[in-house]
């Protein structure tokens, strides 16, 4: 299995710009999760699906941010505008409906 | 508010010690604990999870959890160079929801 795809790898953008970040789950997984990783708060939840159905989006920081799932094999996390703060490094993971989640290369994200 | 605490570290021993990792989680209502490694630039990549209060056995790792304390460990034997990294622990309430994760413990494992 090729895991979990994520595009790009690196993201360099500047302030106000939109960025969409691209996720592709492992086939036959059922539940996809966007993550954060900053070295101040860690690697934190933002939003994810079950079934391409949003269950929880309580970590999504602010209304620049929007995370979509047309389908089972294919999910997309927009931010606009963009912020410094923005800056992170985002991971996207699957599962089959278990407790394991299986991480993505993630995008290193950029914001000047 | 659901919280997971690591000791940032960084902890070091030496090659051929045993590494013990410790982590608290603050929601009762966790059912599953994980211990994924990081490697520098890398993904999160799980090594461990344990359900039930006792030890678990997977080559040199063993996890340790005890729920009335709300505590989970993670001891590597024979600790290699290899296993130097960041070691994140991560709770769940349910199966196919979100993970709270610790900030993680820097291990250094000098030859």
């Amino acid at each position: 299995d090729a895991g979990v795809i994520q595009s790009p790898r690196h993201e360099v953008t500047e302030m106000g710009q939109e960025v969409t970040l691209r996720c592709k789950p492992i086939s036959g997984h059922n539940s996809l999760f966007w993550y954060r990783q900053t070295m101040m708060r860690g690697l934190e939840l933002l939003i994810y699906f079950n079934n391409n159905v949003p269950i929880d989006d309580s970590g999504m920081p602010e209304d620049r941010f929007s995370a979509k799932m047309p389908n089972a094999s294919f999910s997309t996390l927009k931010i606009q505008p963009s912020e410094p703060r923005d800056s992170a490094v985002y991971f996207c993971a699957s599962t089959p409906g278990g407790y394991e989640q299986y991480f993505g290369p993630g995008t290193r994200l950029t914001v000047t | 508010q659901k919280e997971v605490e690591q000791n940032s570290g960084p902890l070091s021993v030496p090659e051929g010690a045993i590494a013990s990792l410790n982590c608290t989680y603050s929601d009762r209502g966790s059912q599953s604990f994980f211990w994924y490694r990081q490697y520098s630039g890398k993904s999160p990549e799980l090594i461990m999870f344990i359900y039930s209060n006792g030890d678990k056995e997977d080559g040199r790792f063993t996890a340790q959890l005890n729920k009335a304390s709300q505590y989970v460990s993670l001891l590597i034997r024979d600790s290699q160079p290899s296993d130097s990294a960041t070691y994140l622990c991560a709770v769940s309430r349910q199966a196919g929801t979100a993970l709270i994760f610790g900030k993680g413990t820097t291990l250094s494992v000098s030859s």
